[in-house]
């Protein structure tokens, strides 16, 4: 089954601090991963794909295949970074994306 | 280009009832896709539409029915409400020029419908 797991529901950090927002996948085959944000009164948005292997916004993720995993990624974060995270999988050939429950990130000065 | 837009913002219906709602893309979008996203989920694909036609659909019961317009507006039609169809109901609008059917287009979010089944 195709499936995508964010553990943590909330993640609370200073501001500076690392962060790092897990999630993981089962799917058959290979996938294609995303993150998307959503801001606090605003739409749905696409932060990164791993395809792309881009740095947005300081943010980064990497596919780990043998852990299943795509975890999001940022050094030092801002008060901006405050938002609602969602993993998201893609199946091969189709346009389909399989969310995550999402993770808040709360991030205080 | 005010992006995908959604109407209307929010719904009211009661039990048994029918509900429209509906989606105009993104300016140069022919793909729209709808997904249901319930309190503290994620959203869920219901299905795509593509010239026409449903092209891909998600786990959902026949109640839950679609259509695109010639200009790519679309709309989602659900029969027969229940409760557990209170929901966060959003549309996603993809461009055309595929470089490859395999390929991925952005699809592009809409602020989204809500609607509450009582």
């Amino acid at each position: 089954a195709q499936r995508v797991t964010q553990p943590e529901k909330l993640l609370s950090v200073f501001k500076g601090a690392p962060v790092e927002l897990k999630c993981n996948y089962s799917y058959s085959g290979s996938p294609e991963l995303f993150w998307y944000v959503q801001y606090s009164r605003q739409r749905l948005q696409l932060l990164l794909r791993h395809i792309s292997r881009e740095s947005i916004k300081g943010f980064t993720a990497d596919l780990n295949k043998g852990e299943t995993s795509f975890h999001l990624k940022k050094p030092f974060a801002q008060e901006e970074d405050s938002a609602m995270y969602y993993c998201a999988l893609r199946s091969y050939n189709t346009d389909k994306l399989i969310f995550g429950t999402g993770t808040r990130l709360q991030v205080f000065p | 280009d005010a992006g995908v837009t959604q109407s209307p913002t929010h719904l009211i219906k009661t039990r048994g009832q029918q509900v429209t709602l509906r989606c105009s893309p993104k300016s140069g979008h022919d793909t729209v896709s709808w997904y249901q996203q319930a309190l503290g989920q994620g959203p869920q694909f219901i299905f795509q539409y593509y010239e026409e036609e449903e092209r891909q659909r998600g786990n959902f019961p026949d109640r839950f029915s679609g259509h695109q317009f010639p200009n790519y507006s679309s709309e989602l039609n659900v029969n027969a409400l229940l409760l557990g169809d209170s929901a966060l109901y959003l549309c996603a609008s993809s461009p055309a020029n595929r470089v490859r059917e395999s390929s991925y287009n952005e699809q592009f979010f809409g602020p989204g419908t809500r609607l509450t089944v009582l």
